[in-house]
């Protein structure tokens, strides 16, 4: 059982916009602004779409943005692509005996 | 650009040992924080050990405390995971990562563990 909460499996059609949330607690994503986001496509390394909560590196797609609201935190991804289909993880910075936490992953299928 | 390169993975059978290793070229590998992050075939990501840019500092996974033993070199820009008494349960990709600020910022392809008899 992952420390946050994902939900297993989000949908959506290409042009759409879709959110992924991120749940964990006082400890981790609510005390801190340190939550960050992944992209897994099959058989390939993640890479790193949001970090600090809402900045994007260089190179990602301002289709993708980050936001937090008390202990959830959430991705969203406007104008959806075919190759936007991917597993996509949180992982937050905690107060607890190891410095992070992740998320169990989302399943994005785009229709 | 940034390149992680890690080597080492194999079969190996239940208790015994391994030895990953990662190649980091690209950045100032001193300056960065390393970690080593696994992902169970069919499985999400967990986090196995993190080191500070020094090495004066090291956590490790619950699930791997004394059994695995991260390390670095500075001067040859690598970065290593002694793996002992292994488990079933230890089978994994293992990812070399780099930690930009408090997130992931840089990955290696992965290294295949398979703990089997």
């Amino acid at each position: 059982q992952s420390a946050l909460t994902q939900p297993a499996s989000v949908s959506g059609s290409p042009g759409q916009s879709i959110t992924i949330s991120c749940t964990g607690t006082s400890s981790d994503v609510g005390a801190y602004n340190y939550v960050s986001w992944y992209q897994q496509h099959p058989g390939k390394a993640p890479k790193l779409m949001i970090y600090d909560v809402s900045n994007r590196p260089s190179g990602v797609s301002n289709r993708f943005s980050g936001s937090k609201s008390g202990n959830t935190a959430s991705l969203t991804i406007s104008g959806l692509q075919a190759e936007d289909e991917a597993d996509y993880y949180c992982i937050s910075y905690t107060s607890s005996s190891t410095p992070w936490v992740f998320g169990g992953g989302t399943k994005l299928t785009v229709l | 650009q940034v390149q992680l390169v890690e080597s080492g993975g194999g079969l190996v059978k239940p208790g015994g040992s391994l030895r990953l290793s990662c190649a980091a070229s690209g950045f100032t590998f001193s300056d960065y924080y390393m970690s080593w992050i696994r992902q169970a075939p069919g499985k999400g990501l967990e986090w196995v050990s993190y080191i500070s840019s020094s090495g004066s500092t090291i956590y490790y996974a619950d699930s791997v405390k004394g059994r695995f033993t991260i390390s670095r070199d500075n001067a040859k820009k690598s970065l290593n995971l002694q793996m002992n008494s292994l488990r079933a349960e230890d089978t994994a990709v293992y990812y070399c990562a780099g930690l930009v600020a408090v997130a992931v910022g840089y990955w290696g392809q992965g290294t295949l563990v398979t703990v089997s008899s």
